[in-house]
């Protein structure tokens, strides 16, 4: 079946480091994937989203691209701020499905001052 | 616009007890899903109410049920609590349904079971 996979955490850097989180998907078809963030006592936000393959999502900074011929959809940030610690979840949604969403187990990132 | 509410946000049981959280979604939406996040299991997904009607369901034991109300509004209960019940409980709307990807979240309700 359909599944994302992420890499584990916790994430540490400093601040203005060059940020990636990995994500790798398994699906059929071409499926949506998504970036959500959960601050901490907050629930989750989209952050991004790709559509096709080849689509770059950017929102606040950073940036996923869609890749089918890896079938990944990596996060970067090319300066992260303190205020960027976070949980982290990559998500898909199947191709012609309002019923699915397969997430993954998160990454916590923490940015040190 | 306001955003999907939740309530409670806190709440302490004892095991054996019942619990009921309440999800108001986004004016307008009409589907709501429910989430189990837990320090070990992370997000997991309960079930997705559209219209009234169970859409999907995740694999958990029969003890959560939902329902959701035709002004959108939904319920989850747990019943015969168990320890491992403990977790934060998270609902999202969406206006068509889960799978567009396109959720807002409520800010969740942190079960407690002693």
């Amino acid at each position: 079946g359909d599944s994302v996979t992420q890499m584990e955490g916790p994430v540490t850097l400093s601040e203005e480091a060059f940020l990636t989180i990995n994500c790798t998907y398994t699906a059929t078809g071409y499926p949506s994937l998504f970036w959500y963030v959960q601050y901490p006592g907050e629930g989750l936000q989209l952050l991004l989203k790709a559509t096709k393959a080849d689509d770059k999502g950017s929102n606040k900074g950073f940036e996923a691209t869609y890749r089918k011929e890896t079938t990944s959809f990596h996060l970067e940030k090319g300066s992260v701020q303190v205020s960027d610690s976070a949980v982290y979840f990559c998500a898909l949604s199947p191709p012609d499905s309002n019923y699915q969403l397969i997430w993954g187990a998160g990454t916590k990132l923490i940015i040190k001052p | 616009k306001a955003g999907v509410t939740q309530t409670p946000r806190y709440l302490i049981k004892t095991r054996g007890q019942q619990v009921t959280l309440s999800c108001s979604p986004i004016s307008g939406h009409r589907s709501v899903s429910w989430y189990q996040q837990t320090p070990g299991q992370g997000l997991q997904f309960l079930f997705e109410y559209f219209s009234e009607t169970q859409r999907n369901k995740g694999n958990f034991p029969g003890r959560f049920s939902g329902r959701q109300f035709s002004n959108s509004r939904s319920e989850m209960n747990v019943s015969t609590l168990e320890l491992g019940d403990s977790a934060l409980y998270l609902c999202a709307s969406s206006l068509v349904g889960m799978g567009t990807g396109e959720l807002f979240f409520g800010e969740g309700s942190r079960l407690t079971v002693l």
